[in-house]
């Protein structure tokens, strides 16, 4: 079965400063599909960046991109020039090759992202 | 920008009453998905729905629970007899492949 770990409870960072957050995963599949989510005070749960395991360039979204280690089964989050808005719980999440109904998202313990001023 | 919505937003109950939590899906969307978060925890899946049946269900997905699409947009989810423990925010997602998009929550508390 799929596992995923998020060893880092909580991180806090300055505003307009880096900081990255860890992901690993535990998987026999070859193919599959890799995302951070973000979890703000409200709740919603809102998609960061998404990460397919065949494509060698790691994804970047704006000032979010990724480093996707496939041997190593690491998937890390960097969050640059961070903002107050930023402030959140980050989820990490894994789904299986086949997308649609029958792949769901198994997510991590997630970090809660503090960006003080 | 289409979004999945979700209501009511907070629903309390009590124990053992039956309680149904709504959702939209985006509307060219064909899978559909309910989680669970218990506060402070992680997010769980409970169930995906394709072309109006399960697809798959987790252990958490018990006979005290069901799902359908009644129509061609909502999509429910039912608790028939709730317990304390069923207290948490239930998220609906919906995707056409592989990006699944979250409704901003039902927050059900049980007393």
């Amino acid at each position: 079965a799929q596992t995923v770990t998020q060893s880092q409870p909580e991180m806090s960072v300055q505003e307009a400063e880096t900081v990255t957050l860890s992901c690993t995963y535990d998987t026999s599949e070859s193919n599959y599909y890799l995302f951070w989510y973000k979890q703000p005070p409200s709740r919603q749960m809102i998609l960061v960046i998404r990460q397919e395991a065949y494509k060698q360039q790691n994804a970047t979204e704006n000032r979010f991109s990724v480093n996707f280690q496939k041997a190593a089964k690491s998937f890390s989050l960097k969050i640059s020039d961070s903002q107050l808005g930023d402030t959140a719980m980050y989820f990490c999440a894994f789904m299986g090759p086949y997308g649609g109904a029958t792949n769901k998202l198994i997510f991590g313990t997630g970090t809660l992202l503090a960006v003080q001023p | 920008e289409p979004e999945v919505t979700q209501t009511p937003s907070h629903q309390v109950t009590q124990m053992g009453q039956e309680v149904i939590l709504r959702c939209v899906p985006i509307s060219n969307h064909l899978y559909f998905y309910w989680y669970r978060q218990i506060l402070g925890q992680k997010v769980e899946f409970l169930v995906s729905f394709y072309n109006n049946e399960i697809s798959e269900k987790s252990e958490i997905f018990d006979d005290q629970f069901s799902v359908e699409r009644p129509d061609g947009s909502n999509f429910t989810l039912k608790i028939r007899s709730t317990k304390l423990e069923d207290s948490a925010m239930y998220f609906c997602a919906s995707t056409p492949q592989y990006e699944q998009y979250f409704g901003p929550g039902t927050r059900l508390t049980v007393t």
